[in-house]
């Protein structure tokens, strides 16, 4: 089974803080995606990466950015936290394009809350 | 632009089927997900149909695709407690480097 692991469930911080989420994935997976989640707006995808070092804007990157240094992790930055960043954060990987069918698999959520 | 729609919540009784439906926008989609949401968990994939068929049956979980009409329902028989969740429809597009389009969700209520 692909296990997708978000180091954080809860995580609390003051407004301006440079915070930062981790997501691990054990499957060997190309893709890896950062969303966030909202009460009426599903998932919002932040940004997104298909190999090391590669990323891509999401909708709705402003605000954040990314790391991938290594294939199995993918790190989502709050430069300056703001409150309206308050949210549940979401990662998920996949198999890249090309191989059929490719779900996403998604880790437990960060429900970040900013003060 | 692509676009996936869902209602926000259905209810249902405990032991009647539940139907939850999705229309979207994008005509190359090419396979059809749709994911089911815990309280305080992340989603889990509960099944998938691909774009050339027109039905899936897996246990109590049957989807149906009218791709004329863009339209995909998830019924799920004899409803339980455990069902309750919030179940999002999904598409994803080949020439969309693994991009999946998600819906807004639909909120799964059991009443006794």
């Amino acid at each position: 089974d692909v296990k997708v692991t978000q180091s954080s469930r809860y995580l609390v911080k003051r407004t301006g803080e440079k915070v930062f989420l981790e997501c691990v994935q054990d499957m060997d997976h190309e893709n890896m995606f950062w969303y966030r989640q909202d009460p009426g707006l599903g998932l919002r995808l932040i940004y997104f990466s298909y190999d090391v070092k590669m990323k891509e804007k999401g909708d709705i990157p402003e605000g954040y950015s990314v790391s991938r240094e290594k294939k199995e992790r993918f790190s989502l930055i709050l430069e300056s936290a703001s409150t309206n960043q308050t949210s549940m954060y979401l990662c998920a990987s996949s198999s890249p394009r090309g191989e059929g069918n490719q779900p996403q698999h998604f880790g437990d959520g960060t429900r970040l809350s900013i003060l | 632009g692509e676009d996936v729609e869902q209602s926000l919540f259905l209810s249902v009784r405990e032991g009647d089927s539940s139907v939850i439906n999705c229309t979207y926008t994008d005509s190359s989609s090419t396979y059809l997900y749709w994911y089911k949401q815990e309280p305080g968990a992340g989603l889990q994939l509960l099944t998938y149909i691909f774009s050339n068929m027109d039905m899936k049956q897996d246990q109590r979980l049957t989807v149906l695709l009218n791709k004329k009409d863009k339209h995909l329902s998830l019924r799920i028989a004899d409803t339980q407690t455990g069902d309750s969740a919030i179940y999002f429809c999904a598409e994803s597009q080949y020439s969309s480097a693994s991009k999946i389009i998600f819906g807004s969700g639909t909120r799964l209520s059991i009443r006794p």
